[in-house]
């Protein structure tokens, strides 16, 4: 079935360097690809998105890219911050309203 | 509402018992999705309603679990005689139209503890 793989699972950064998530998805139909972010006990939260038609997106210090043909999509945070901690979940979602998630990542910015 | 809205925010029961989440949905939304995510884990779907067409529940774990949307808005999550693997965040989802690309948008969650 449809799944998407995520990675790493745990990331530690100082302050001030950029981190990098990964995702690969499985299914080609998929055409929307969001980033949400959830920090300790609330719900996730849209970060940012992008759609199969675009390679990059980027809003402040927070892009995202896709490779369609490799079938993968990347969140970058540059010069991040202590308020980056959190757990990062990628999503693919084609055609339906069904939304496949990543198994989320933990980032820890270390100041 | 200005966001997804769920309650309980914490639940805490004994074994065996029921319990009733709710979820209201941004105001105008149509689709309302449940998801699950036990400890440090990933986001589990659970069911998926769609204006008055018939929900997806094909995530539920069990008979245990139902769920149900009344007159398109207001949803609420029943698991019935509850075992302690249940304990986990119940998260509610929605979003203003089905298909691809349309955003959804969580609640805070309802944190689920059954002792």
């Amino acid at each position: 079935g449809e799944n998407v793989e995520q990675h790493p699972s745990t990331l530690s950064v100082q302050e001030g360097d950029s981190a990098v998530i990964k995702c690969t998805y499985s299914d080609s139909a998929s055409n929307y690809f969001p980033w949400y972010k959830q920090e300790l006990g609330k719900g996730p939260q849209l970060i940012i998105d992008i759609r199969s038609n675009v390679g990059e997106k980027k809003d402040q210090r927070i892009a995202v890219t896709l490779n369609k043909t490799a079938k993968h999509f990347s969140l970058h945070i540059t010069e991040t911050q202590p308020e980056d901690s959190a757990v990062y979940f990628c999503a693919a979602s084609g055609g339906t309203y069904k939304y496949i998630f990543g198994t989320g990542t933990r980032l820890k910015v270390l100041a | 509402g200005a966001g997804v809205s769920q309650s309980p925010s914490n639940k805490v029961t004994e074994k065996g018992k029921d319990v009733e989440l709710r979820c209201d949905p941004i105001s105008g939304h149509t689709a309302l999705y449940w998801y699950r995510q036990s400890l440090g884990q990933g986001l589990e779907f659970l069911i998926y309603f769609q204006g008055n067409s018939a929900p997806d529940k094909s995530g539920l774990p069990s008979d245990r679990f139902s769920a149900e949307r009344t007159g398109g808005s207001v949803s609420t999550l029943t698991i019935q005689r509850t075992q302690q693997e249940d304990s986990a965040v119940y998260l509610c989802a929605s979003s203003s139209t089905t298909g691809a690309g349309n955003t959804i948008y969580f609640g805070e969650g309802s944190w689920l503890t059954v002792v």
